[in-house]
Parts: C-alpha cells; sequence; structure tokens
C-alpha cells in the first residue's frame, strides 16, 4: 500500500463549479498537510499549508484534514480556467522528508 | 514564500557526457535543499537532501556517484549527472526548506539524453 493515495484523474469540471480533490493516507505519523499546483512544465506551487486537523481558507481555496480518517481534502470555489493544473498533495511528520501524492490533473472548462 | 531559480531550464546532451543543474535560493539562506526526479504522470521521487557545507544525504536506490550534488553556499545547490544515459532523461526539480516544513520549488529543469 502506497503511503499516500491520490486519484490522477484527469478531473473535468466547467467553470464556476465547485471542484473537489482528496487524498488518503496510511502513516499516521503525519501531521502537516501541503498541497502543490504544478503547471505543466513548471515545478510545483506551495498553494495551502496546514498542521494537524482542521479547515484552512485561502480565498476560493479551502483545505480540510480530518487525522481520525487520514484524508485531505482541497475544495476550490468559483473554478477559472487557470485553475487548470496538476494539484499534489503533500505530508510529512515533521522530519523533513515530504511524501507526495502522485497529482490529479485538473481542467476547468470555460 | 521564498524564491528559487533553476538553470538550465532544458538541456539535450549525448549519451556519456555530464550535465551540471544550478538551483539557486533567490531571497532565502537555503541550509537545506532538496533534489527531486519526476517522471511523466508519476509523483515527485527524493533523490536526496543537501545541507551546506556538508554531504548529501542519498535516498535508497539513488546512486551518489552518478548525481553528484554540491551545496557550497547558502544560496546555491548544484546537481551534476555524470555519464548520463537515456534512462537519466527526467524532469529534475530543487526545493527549498523554509520554516518547519514548507518546500519552495523551482521551476525544474527538462534533462533529455540523447
Amino acid at each position: 500500500q502506497k503511503e499516500v493515495e491520490q486519484d490522477p484523474g484527469p478531473l473535468s469540471v466547467p467553470e464556476g463549479a465547485i471542484v473537489s480533490l482528496n487524498c488518503t493516507y496510511s502513516n499516521s505519523a503525519f501531521q502537516y498537510f501541503m498541497w502543490y499546483r504544478q503547471y505543466s512544465r513548471k515545478g510545483p506551487e506551495l498553494l495551502m499549508y496546514t498542521y494537524s486537523s482542521g479547515n484552512k481558507e485561502d480565498g476560493r481555496f479551502t483545505a480540510q484534514v480530518d487525522k481520525s480518517s487520514k484524508y485531505i481534502s482541497l475544495f476550490i470555489r468559483d473554478s477559472q480556467p487557470s485553475d487548470s493544473a496538476t494539484y499534489l498533495c503533500a505530508m510529512t511528520g515533521g522530519y523533513q522528508k515530504v511524501t507526495f501524492g502522485t497529482g490529479t490533473k485538473l481542467q476547468v472548462i470555460p | 514564500g521564498a524564491v528559487v531559480s533553476q538553470h538550465p531550464s532544458r538541456v539535450i546532451c549525448k549519451s556519456g557526457t555530464s550535465v551540471k543543474i544550478e538551483c539557486r535560493s533567490l531571497d532565502f539562506q537555503a541550509t537545506t535543499m532538496f533534489w527531486y526526479r519526476q517522471f511523466p504522470k508519476k509523483s515527485l521521487m527524493l533523490m536526496a537532501t543537501s545541507n551546506e557545507g556538508s554531504k548529501a544525504t542519498y535516498e535508497q536506490g539513488v546512486e551518489k556517484d552518478k548525481f553528484l550534488i554540491n551545496h557550497a553556499s547558502l544560496t546555491l545547490s548544484t546537481l551534476t549527472v555524470t555519464s548520463a544515459h537515456p534512462e537519466d532523461s527526467s524532469f529534475y526539480i530543487c526545493s527549498t526548506l523554509a520554516g518547519v516544513n514548507e518546500q519552495f520549488f523551482g521551476p525544474g529543469t527538462r534533462l533529455t539524453v540523447l
């Protein structure tokens, strides 16, 4: 079993839709959770960073962590074509080494 | 967040040659940098952790003699792919560690070995 599971997609949604991206994990030591956005042929860009369980909101983005279920989510409200990218979840127990999901490719159709 | 640059962004080389990739932290003194490799439709694979002034720590299965890492200053880490072969063709990305666990990535270098 992989430490982090993420549906690769692709996920296609119409502009303005609410997008839900998810990851599950198996390592209960993970405490810090990140979401990265990666455009084609570019490096990943940090979107959200959360510690332990709970929600964090930043503009149109909301990150949710449920440690009891080992499940994290990223919600994108009012999705835009510019949100089309691959979204990677990432997590760590706090000892520098970060484990990444495989990424979900999102396409927002105008 | 921290700004990280990589050079070159793209390189094509002949089999058997060596290629050096630079990773620079432009606005942050990076004690620790990471080097990743990414295959199409695959996750980022950590190759090594680079610490300024000391030897890099390589992940299991990564040949340290093939992927030479030097972190001589707080703003520069280099990855040299020695005697490159077509199977080394990949997207190489570096990152710096800022704060507790936040990593900021460079734009990546696409290496193609003919």
